[in-house]
């Protein structure tokens, strides 16, 4: 079955530098790639997907790029914010079209 | 996402006994889903439901129970708790499939005792 790793498990940048959040899964034939947010306390909410019919998809300062040769999508966030501290899931679809989750990035923004 | 409850919101029990998670949405969504959440291993997804009266395993089912007599209802039933079942438990829906958005309640947190 579908397997999704996702690093790094904490990452730490300056507020206005970018951050990259990096996901490998395992199933060539999935085709669903989204991006959820977690604040602390919070629901985990999408920010941006893609689909493996397309290479990259952009929205203002976040972006996520698809690799289907390697097996592996990544978040881009530039001109970090203090908003932007928050936990990132990645995940992938299987064969039942459900959804395999990563682990989960805690993003830190160091003012 | 008012569209999306849960109850309760926080849920201390005792060890073998049952147990059972509301989850309730407004919007008509034909797919919910129960996940559970814990440190370090992400979401893990226990049930979903593809419509009333359908109802399929996820990744870690074993322990629950899940029913959907009525659309807009998915309530998750732990038949006898155990510790390793102390988690934080979201309930989600989508509108078709496991792919459209998924659009989560605030989340149960369940401490077993």
């Amino acid at each position: 079955g579908e397997n999704v790793e996702q690093h790094p498990s904490t990452l730490s940048v300056q507020e206005g530098d970018s951050a990259v959040i990096k996901c490998t899964y395992s199933d060539s034939a999935s085709n669903y790639f989204p991006w959820y947010k977690q604040e602390l306390g919070k629901r985990p909410q999408l920010i941006i997907d893609i689909r493996s019919n397309v290479g990259e998809k952009k929205d203002q300062r976040i972006a996520v790029t698809l690799n289907k040769t390697a097996k592996h999508f990544s978040l881009h966030i530039t001109e970090t914010q203090p908003e932007d501290s928050a936990v990132y899931f990645c995940a992938a679809s299987d064969s039942n079209y459900q959804l395999i989750w990563g682990a989960g990035t805690k993003l830190i923004i160091k003012p | 996402d008012a569209g999306i409850t849960q109850s309760p919101r926080y849920k201390i029990t005792e060890t073998g006994r049952q147990v059972t998670l509301m989850c309730h949405q407004t919007w008509s969504h034909s797919y919910m889903f129960w996940y559970r959440q814990d440190l370090g291993h992400g979401l893990r997804l226990i049930y979903y439901s593809a419509a009333a009266d359908i109802t399929d395993k996820g990744e870690v089912p074993d322990g629950y129970v899940v029913s959907r007599s009525k659309t807009e209802n998915f309530p998750l039933t732990l038949e006898s708790a155990t510790r390793s079942q102390t988690s934080v438990y979201f309930c989600a829906s989508s509108h078709r499939v496991g792919t459209d958005t998924q659009y989560f309640g605030p989340g149960t947190r369940l401490t077993v005792l």
